[in-house]
């Protein structure tokens, strides 16, 4: 199994232009969710999913978009870059929404607004 | 709402020195409690977790106890290696619907020969 992979690893956008970050999981866990990590502020969840077509924010959804088609693919939209949203991206997957269950991370992507 | 505060880093440490790190939590559940850990360059990894207290999550020499009467999940390992440093997350699930998973601010560990 590969886990968690997201494209791309590094990505410089300018203020404006709009991208879609990549995130895919194999395991066949039915929720999957995208954080921001920043200096000092630990992992903050922008939007979560617990099943293909059903979506929810999270704690810093402004920006960004979501949509799950397929339980594989849980891609993340950036609508219009501004620097705040300078940050390292992580996707996450776990098998259920139950509490206890471990969360998965991919890599991680460095996204740096000019 | 739900939250997680943990000790601010950096903690530095010689070789074989006992670590602590604090992690309280807020919950208005009965939340599952872990530590993650972020080796640079890297995304997240479990290292441990307790899913109701009392219960002691162990892995690779580290340890913690979920305690509910202190709302704690401190984090320990009697001796640490140089291998060990990278920075530390607690976190808790159970967070309102479908049980998000909330994030410390992370401490980081730097650990010396």
């Amino acid at each position: 199994n590969a886990g968690v992979t997201q494209t791309p690893k590094f990505q410089v956008l300018k203020t404006g232009q709009s991208m879609t970050l990549q995130c895919a999981q194999d395991m066949n866990h039915e929720y999957m969710s995208w954080y921001r990590q920043d200096p000092g502020m630990g992992l903050r969840l922008i939007h979560y999913s617990v099943g293909a077509g059903i979506t929810d924010q999270g704690e810093v959804p402004n920006g960004y978009n979501v949509s799950r088609s397929t339980t594989e693919d849980f891609p993340l939209r950036l609508l219009s870059a501004a620097p705040s949203q300078t940050s390292v991206y992580f996707c996450a997957s776990r098998r259920s929404a139950e509490s206890y269950n471990e969360q998965f991370f991919g890599p991680g992507t460095r996204l740096t607004v000019l | 709402g739900d939250s997680v505060t943990q000790m601010e880093g950096p903690v530095t440490l010689s070789e074989e020195a006992f670590l602590t790190i604090n992690c309280t939590y807020t919950a208005t559940g009965y939340p599952s409690l872990f530590w993650y850990v972020q080796y640079p360059g890297e995304g997240l990894q479990l290292l441990l977790k307790a899913t109701k207290a009392d219960d002691k999550g162990s892995n690779k020499g580290f340890e913690a106890t979920y305690r509910k009467e202190t709302t704690s999940f401190h984090l320990e390992k009697g001796s640490v290696q140089v291998s060990d440093s990278a920075v530390y997350f607690c976190a808790l699930s159970g967070a309102g619907g479908y049980n998000k998973l909330i994030f410390g601010a992370g401490t980081r560990l730097a650990v010396h020969p």
